[in-house]
């Protein structure tokens, strides 16, 4: 099976701008997670897909959404970029339903660097 | 909600030798999994070790074993042998059985140096 995969790898923005992340889950997994990475913050989630609807949310700012697909991939859009938002991306799938071996695989995450 | 803590924000251990890496948490359910991920230098995150809390026996994997004290709510992960390719960023996770639908929780996270 193919893995999680997310694009673009690598992206540059200036501030003020918007931009979208996107993540194809593993096959047949039906949750996309979302988390943003920083040196000083950590691992913070983000928001959780299910079935095209948001499960779960994070403490982040509006101008962070995502939406999912009904072929289970996610786009998470960030809107009027701030200096701030310069982190690593990740995404994460699972299959989300009640079934003892669901584990999250997550994808090389995209860099996002805004000037 | 449940909270996982990682004591130690950065480790080394010398080529060959062990090192046992700690996380503990905070819950009220009975049922939930436990993970330890580990994060290269590449950013890759990638499943190490998955431990059920139903299980009593500790999970093993290689070179890489978990200490699941479920009374302590303590899950630290040892590695045997360490190798130059094991220093990485190593979080700690917890998923509810309880309630599928909520979010994994990850810890702060452990750096990991290996020397030669």
């Amino acid at each position: 099976k193919a893995g999680v995969t997310q694009t673009p790898r690598y992206l540059i923005k200036t501030r003020g701008q918007q931009v979208t992340l996107s993540c194809s889950p593993i096959s047949g997994h039906r949750s996309v997670s979302w988390y943003q990475q920083t040196p000083g913050q950590g691992l913070q989630f983000l928001f959780e897909y299910f079935s095209e609807t948001q499960r779960n949310k994070g403490n982040f700012p509006g101008r962070f959404s995502g939406r999912q697909f009904s072929n289970s991939r996610s786009e998470m859009n960030v809107s009027t970029l701030e200096l701030g938002d310069s982190a690593l991306y990740l995404c994460a799938s699972r299959t989300g339903g009640g079934i003892s071996t669901d584990t999250q695989y997550f994808g090389p995450g995209t860099r996002l660097t805004v000037l | 909600a449940q909270t996982v803590t990682q004591s130690q924000p950065e480790m080394s251990v010398q080529e060959a030798e062990t090192v046992t890496l700690s996380c503990t948490y905070d819950t009220s359910e009975s049922d939930y999994y436990l993970f330890w991920y580990k994060q290269p230098p590449s950013r890759q995150m990638i499943l190490v070790i998955r431990q059920e809390a139903y299980k009593q026996q500790n999970a093993t994997e290689n070179r890489f074993s978990v200490n699941f004290q479920k009374a302590a709510k303590s899950f630290s992960l040892k590695i045997s042998d360490s190798q130059l390719g094991d220093a990485a960023m190593y979080f700690c996770a917890y998923r509810s059985a309880e309630n599928y639908g909520q979010n994994f929780v990850f810890g702060p996270g452990t750096r990991l140096s290996v020397l030669p």
